[in-house]
């Protein structure tokens, strides 16, 4: 089975970094995607991450280390639309491409 | 084109009633996915179609019917359902393991 923990609630302010942790334990990993949801919208993707090492988009930018089972996401010059879940998701090799989701991170940007 | 549509957007339905959800896009991904959401909860996987078959279900009662017409097309066919399977049905695609795409949903309640 798979395990995937992130904390339940952020709150930042407006202009600020905000660091998203995911730690994760699975068999045939496969890679790690980030996806934002606002309420009552479908998940948009963010970012992917299969090998070690800092991806950089933009203001967000996500990190993977395999060996410890973990990820984070690093989303800078925090605006208030940026207030939504993040959803760490992680695929398992075999049978398709399954992702299982985390719990979610609900972020609160404010003034 | 990065478009996952979806029909309908809301659906209300009786335990007795059949109903489809449909599911299109025109990426040429040959991975099709449906998802069920519940509220302040992650997507759960339900169903995976590569290559036009049926490859991943997961443990899904067989009141939800896939069917994946064509490459384009993915359909959910519903009978008999329980209230309790009221929630956000997502579809998504993708190019085999990458990053999937999410349709706005279907929100259905079962009365």
């Amino acid at each position: 089975g798979q395990n995937i923990d992130q904390p339940t609630e952020m709150t930042a302010t407006e202009g600020a970094i905000v660091q998203i942790n995911c730690t994760y334990q699975t068999s045939g990993f496969n890679g790690l995607f980030w996806y934002q949801q606002h309420a009552g919208e479908a998940p948009t993707f963010l970012s992917y991450n299969v090998l070690d090492g800092l991806e950089e988009k933009g203001r967000f930018s996500s990190f993977l280390s395999r060996s410890k089972g973990y990820s984070y996401l690093l989303l800078k010059e925090l605006q208030m639309k940026d207030s939504a879940s993040y959803l760490c998701a992680v695929s398992r090799s075999g049978g398709g491409n399954k992702l299982t989701f985390g719990t979610g991170t609900q972020l609160k940007v404010e003034l | 084109d990065t478009e996952v549509t979806q029909t309908p957007k809301h659906l209300v339905m009786g335990m007795t009633n059949k109903k489809s959800l449909k599911c299109e896009q025109h990426m040429g991904h040959r991975a099709m996915y449906w998802y069920k959401q519940k509220a302040k909860k992650p997507p759960e996987l339900m169903f995976v179609y590569s290559y036009e078959k049926l490859s991943i279900n997961e443990s899904v009662p067989s009141r939800f019917s896939p069917e994946c017409p064509n490459s384009s097309l993915l359909n959910l066919h519903l009978h008999a359902l329980q209230p309790e399977d009221s929630a956000l049905y997502l579809c998504a695609s993708s190019q085999e393991s990458r990053e999937q795409y999410f349709g706005p949903g279907t929100r259905l309640t079962v009365t």
